[in-house]
């Protein structure tokens, strides 16, 4: 069975600093992955998605995440946020043609 | 505007009094899902349906039902709530799905929080 691991649960961070969301899958084939957000009182939101071909994808609020397939990774970052970015991230796993999975969620919360 | 919409957004009952949550998308999409958030444990699907009138459990079906009668509604139903049915419910809809997943972006509602005591 695949599975997601987002080891922290909450990142306090200052504005306008560098942040990263750790997420990590276990999965010995071909993956997909995803990342949403969730701000407050709302549903989720998909951020960005690796489905094949550069390892590397970015969304258009400036986030970016890397698939790394050694690490079994998938990171997501953004060199400076904004009080705005403050929500829950989720990361989400499909492997070929199963379920997608969700990770636990990690709440970013960024310090003015 | 595309979107999926959820009713009621929040609802508090009793132990044992049946309900429904609906959960309407405006996308055509064929494929539909329920989810249920819990703190600490993330996202768990409950159910999911590929098409009108083929629907398949989740990772944590028990206690629920569903129905897809019509391709943009996709009822959640609870016969006898119980209070570990407390949470935070999704719809959500995407174009396609195949092996009880979707290959493209997902809509979600905007959740329903469900209390029961």
């Amino acid at each position: 069975a695949q599975s997601v691991t987002q080891l922290d649960s909450q990142v306090p961070v200052f504005e306008e600093a560098p942040v990263e969301l750790r997420c990590n899958y276990s999965s010995s084939v071909s993956v997909y992955l995803f990342w949403y957000v969730q701000y407050p009182n709302q549903g989720l939101q998909l951020l960005l998605k690796y489905l094949s071909g550069s390892t590397l994808v970015e969304s258009i609020n400036g986030f970016e995440a890397e698939f790394n397939k050694s690490q079994t990774s998938f990171h997501l970052r953004k060199p400076s946020v904004h009080i705005s970015d403050t929500a829950e991230y989720f990361c989400a796993v499909r492997r070929g043609y199963q379920k997608v999975t969700f990770g636990t969620g990690t709440k970013l919360q960024v310090i003015p | 505007e595309a979107q999926v919409t959820q009713n009621p957004r929040y609802l508090i009952t009793v132990t044992g009094k049946k309900l429904t949550v609906t959960c309407s998308q405006n996308m055509n999409h064929e494929y539909m899902s329920w989810y249920r958030q819990d703190p600490g444990l993330g996202l768990r699907q409950i159910y999911y349906s590929m098409n009108v009138e083929v629907t398949d459990k989740g990772d944590v079906p028990e206690g629920y039902k569903v129905s897809r009668k019509e391709k943009r509604n996709f009822p959640l139903i609870l016969e006898s709530p119980s209070p570990n049915q407390t949470s935070l419910y999704f719809c959500a809809s995407s174009l396609t799905g195949t092996g009880g997943i979707s290959n493209t972006e997902a809509f979600f509602g905007q959740g329903t929080r469900l209390t029961v005591v």
